[in-house]
């Protein structure tokens, strides 16, 4: 079945680092995929969203490109904040049955400045 | 605009007992779907529901039920409480269903079964 795959964290990085956070996913279809962002005790933010393959997503520093080929969509930013710190999640959505929304176990990022 | 709301913000049931929680989306929005985060982990699908049909459903035992009524607004429906339904529900909501749309996060209930 359709799944995606994070990296263990928790990541810790110190204030203007630079951030990867590796994502890959199984799918059958054709899926769009989007990484969320959720802060201590709050629901889910779409940070960005890709719908079709080679597209990029970007949005408040963060980047993250559709790979068909690598089956992967990478989350990266080039100066992370001391604000940045928050749960992020990966997640793919195929349309079938419905258009549920399929996420990663998600990872910590923790910055100190 | 307001976004996807939810009540109550926080629950606590004993085993056995059922809950009711309700979900209102953003205003056009004709889709809702529910989810299930356990601690740690990433959100569970549970329901969606497009133009008051049910629409998906994932992995979850019958115990668990919702409805969408006119307005848009949902409930998700839980009988016969378990320790292990404790979790943070999450709705969302989104325009459309084709798989491309934006699904908008509420900010959960969070349901402790003791």
């Amino acid at each position: 079945g359709d799944s995606v795959t994070q990296m263990e964290g928790p990541v810790t990085l110190s204030e203007e680092a630079f951030l990867t956070i590796n994502c890959t996913y199984t799918a059958t279809g054709y899926p769009s995929l989007f990484w969320y962002v959720q802060y201590p005790g709050e629901g889910l933010q779409l940070l960005l969203k890709a719908t079709k393959a080679d597209d990029k997503g970007s949005n408040k520093g963060f980047e993250a490109t559709y790979r068909k080929e690598t089956t992967s969509f990478h989350l990266e930013k080039g100066s992370v904040q001391v604000s940045d710190s928050a749960v992020y999640f990966c997640a793919l959505s195929v349309s079938q049955a419905g258009t549920a929304l399929i996420f990663g176990k998600g990872t910590t990022l923790s910055v100190s400045s | 605009d307001a976004g996807v709301t939810q009540s109550p913000t926080h629950l606590i049931k004993t085993r056995g007992q059922h809950v009711t929680l309700r979900c209102s989306p953003i205003s056009g929005h004709k889709s809702v779907s529910w989810y299930q985060q356990v601690l740690g982990q990433g959100p569970q699908f549970i329901f969606q529901y497009y133009e008051k049909e049910e629409r998906g459903r994932g992995n979850f035992p019958d115990r668990f039920s919702a409805r969408q009524f006119p307005n848009y607004s949902s409930e998700l429906n839980v009988n016969a409480l378990l320790l292990g339904d404790s979790a943070l529900y999450l709705c969302a909501s989104s325009l459309a269903m084709d798989g491309k749309e934006t699904q908008y996060f509420g900010p959960g209930t969070r349901l402790l079964v003791l």
